[in-house]
């Protein structure tokens, strides 16, 4: 899977809209974006994937420019429950069958 | 579906001993993977299978560690010894026909004493 970064930690409060931003320069043609959330105490969790432009479901939006050297999840209106660690993969479909995460982010949202 | 299974939740061993995690996963899947998360080494691949079969067990820590699965809705991973290196928690994961999207288990933390 290509390399990818994305802040360590992100604050916020509740209510507010969070971006986090994942940096892949090296993307390559067939490589998608994929994003999982993971709650303290739990296992990671799928929440979103894309290739191009704009994708949006019931949890969150992932908005992909053209050039797709980066993606950008966004949580509207974000509450306490969405405190968690966000991982951002990038690769092939298949690529996605042996997961490689890496640090991800931390979002810690408050009161 | 109750999604995947994991047990024990939480195990407690002093070094030396064998330790043995259990996963069932989501009917359906094919494809089942174990990982371990620690503080400092993050989320790791320990080992896949496609279809009962082991594909890639390059991330297993050494000869210590093995996994099986001998059927489609069971599978193990034995430590033998433990070692207080060992703790962390394991999760397993299964997944079905979507490559990108796989399913957590709820994760067994391992304490070795």
């Amino acid at each position: 899977l290509a390399k990818t970064t994305q802040p360590i930690s992100m604050d916020s409060y509740e209510g507010q809209e969070v971006n986090i931003t994942c940096s892949h320069n090296n993307i390559a043609t067939n490589d998608y974006i994929t994003w999982y959330q993971q709650f303290p105490s739990q296992g990671p969790r799928f929440i979103i994937q894309g290739y191009k432009t704009k994708v949006t479901n019931e949890v969150a939006s992932l908005f992909i420019p053209a050039d797709r050297k980066s993606s950008t999840l966004s949580l509207p209106r974000v509450s306490l429950s969405d405190t968690a660690v966000y991982y951002c993969l990038v690769g092939p479909q298949r690529g996605f069958q042996k997961l490689v995460f890496g640090t991800g982010t931390r979002l810690l949202v408050s009161p | 579906d109750a999604g995947v299974i994991q047990s024990p939740r939480h195990e407690v061993t002093e070094m030396g001993q064998e330790v043995t995690l259990r996963c069932k996963p989501i009917s359906g899947h094919n494809s089942l993977f174990w990982y371990r998360q620690t503080m400092m080494r993050g989320l790791e691949l320990l080992i896949y299978f496609n279809n009962n079969v082991p594909i890639d067990d390059s991330g297993m820590p050494e000869d210590r560690f093995s996994a099986k699965m001998p059927n489609a809705s069971f599978s193990t991973l034995k430590i033998q010894p433990s070692e207080p290196r060992d703790s962390a928690v394991y999760f397993c994961a299964s997944r079905g026909d979507r490559y990108y999207e796989q399913y957590f288990g709820p994760g067994t933390r391992l304490t070795v004493t």
